[in-house]
C-alpha cells in the first residue's frame, strides 16, 4: 500500500518570506502522480499544483513549485512571495494509475501553513 | 465554486441510525470519488465510481456503501452509525477516469451523537 508522509505538523512564516513544505511517499508502483491541496478555514480542498511522475521536470504555477526527486521518493513544494491567503492546511497526495485510469487520492496527514503579517 | 453540490451541508443524527449524502458531479464528469476527512484518520478515500460501475475501494466500512445513477449522481450511505462515523464527508469528481483534475465538493459535516 502506498503511504504520504508530511513529517511538518505546522509551519510559520511571515509574509513575502519563502516557505518549503516537504513530502516523502512510498509506492512499488510506476505510474502515479503527486499532488499538493490546500484547504483553508472555508474547508473546501483545492489543487495547487500537480506532477505526473514521468515528467522529470519540477512542475510550476505562478508563485508555487514543487521539487520532485524520484529516486528519493520526495515531493516537496515551495511557495514564494507567501500571503496572508495562503494561510491553510496543505495536503501531499498519491495516485496510481493504470490502462483502466486512476485509484482515489491517498493524503498525507497534512501541514497546518501559518503566515504571519 | 467547484461546479461539485454536495447535500446536506450538515447533519447531525443519533448512533444506530442510516444516513444518505447526496453529490452531484461537475457536468459531463463521470468519475466521483467519495472521502472521508476526521480527526482521528485523516483524509481517507472511500470509494470511486465511473459511469455507474463501482471502480475501486479504499477504507470504507461494510456499514458504508455507494452507487451512482443513471444521471451520474451518487449517494453515499451510512448506516448503523457509531460516534467515530463524525467527519466531514467529501465527494470529487473528474472526467477521463480520474487521469486529470479532481475537483472536490464543499462536504457534508455529520456529526453522531
Amino acid at each position: 500500500a502506498q503511504t504520504v508522509t508530511q513529517s511538518q505538523p505546522e509551519m510559520s512564516v511571515q509574509e513575502a518570506e519563502t516557505v518549503t513544505l516537504s513530502c516523502t511517499y512510498d509506492t512499488s508502483e510506476n505510474n502515479y502522480y503527486l499532488f499538493w491541496y490546500k484547504q483553508p478555514p472555508s474547508r473546501q480542498m483545492i489543487l495547487v499544483i500537480r506532477q505526473e511522475a514521468y515528467k522529470q521536470q519540477n512542475a510550476t504555477e505562478n508563485r508555487f513549485s514543487v521539487n520532485f526527486q524520484k529516486a528519493a521518493k520526495s515531493f516537496s513544494l515551495k511557495i514564494s512571495d507567501s500571503q496572508l491567503g495562503d494561510t491553510a492546511m496543505y495536503f501531499c497526495a498519491f495516485m496510481e494509475y493504470s490502462g483502466g485510469g486512476a485509484d482515489g487520492l491517498t493524503f498525507g496527514k497534512g501541514t497546518h501553513l501559518i503566515i504571519q503579517p | 465554486d467547484s461546479g461539485v453540490t454536495q447535500t446536506p451541508k450538515h447533519l447531525i443524527t443519533a448512533t444506530g441510525q442510516r444516513v444518505t449524502l447526496r453529490c452531484s458531479p461537475r457536468s459531463g464528469d463521470l468519475s466521483v470519488y467519495w472521502y472521508q476527512q476526521s480527526l482521528d484518520q485523516g483524509l481517507q478515500f472511500l470509494i470511486q465510481y465511473y459511469n455507474g460501475e463501482e471502480r475501486a475501494k479504499g477504507n470504507i466500512l461494510e456499514r458504508f456503501s455507494a452507487q451512482q445513477f443513471p444521471d451520474l449522481h451518487s449517494e453515499l450511505n451510512l448506516s448503523s452509525l457509531e460516534l467515530g462515523d463524525s467527519a466531514l464527508y467529501f465527494c470529487a469528481s473528474s472526467s477521463h477516469r480520474g487521469l486529470d483534475e479532481a475537483f472536490f465538493g464543499q462536504g457534508t459535516r455529520l456529526t453522531v451523537v
